[in-house]
């Protein structure tokens, strides 16, 4: 079946360092793929996706790359901000009827320290 | 600016209450979900619905029931709560085609069942 796995964290990191949060995923087919963000007390809100191999994601200075071929589509920034502390969720809408339930992984915490 | 609401942030119901949760959108979007959300569980989807009227379960529907009598409103109704349905409820929105169908969050509302 479809699955999505991604380190659970939590993640503390100084500020202006570089972020990679690892997601791997299990489907069929072309899935589209996305990161959303959840920050203290909200709803999540969608960060970035990619609809086909190889594209490449991109919001707020975070990026992820659609790779088919080690099913990944791992979250890096270059240099993170106090503010970009929240909960990051890797997801899968499977291809399908657009009702097809999406994925989400089980959530990465982030704190980004001063 | 797309919007999906929820009636309440915060809510404290007594054990074996009837409870409405609450979920506008002004997108146009045919489907509506509702998740909740649990530490160390991350999104659960508890029902579905692709058009006005139609429902569909998600993965863990019992105690809960649905209603859409309008495509912008889903409802979501605990028929007569108990602590274990202490959480946080997220509502959201897709459309019906589309080529990612990535999904529009409300901000939750965080219900405590004493």
């Amino acid at each position: 079946g479809n699955s999505v796995t991604q380190m659970e964290g939590p993640v503390t990191l100084s500020e202006e360092a570089f972020l990679t949060i690892n997601c791997t995923y299990t489907a069929t087919g072309y899935p589209s793929l996305f990161w959303y963000v959840q920050y203290p007390g909200e709803g999540l809100q969608l960060l970035l996706k990619a609809t086909k191999a190889d594209d490449k994601g991109s919001n707020k200075g975070f990026e992820a790359t659609y790779r088919k071929e080690t099913t990944s589509f791992h979250l890096e920034k270059g240099s993170v901000q106090v503010s970009d502390s929240a909960v990051y969720f890797c997801a899968l809408s499977p291809l399908g009827t657009s009702y097809d339930k999406v994925i989400f992984g089980p959530g990465t915490s982030l704190s980004v320290i001063p | 600016d797309v919007k999906v609401t929820q009636s309440s942030r915060y809510l404290v119901k007594r054990t074996g209450e009837k409870v409405f949760l609450e979920c506008v959108q002004d997108m146009d979007h045919e489907n509506m979900f509702w998740y909740r959300q649990d530490p160390g569980l991350g999104l659960r989807l508890i029902y579905f619905s692709y058009d006005v009227k139609m429902k569909e379960k998600g993965d863990i529907p019992e105690g809960y029931s649905v209603s859409r009598e309008k495509k912008e409103r889903f409802s979501l109704i605990l028929e007569s709560a108990s602590t274990n349905q202490t959480s946080m409820y997220l509502c959201a929105s897709s459309l019906l085609d589309s080529n990612s169908y990535e999904q529009y969050f409300g901000p939750g509302t965080r219900l405590t069942v004493t």
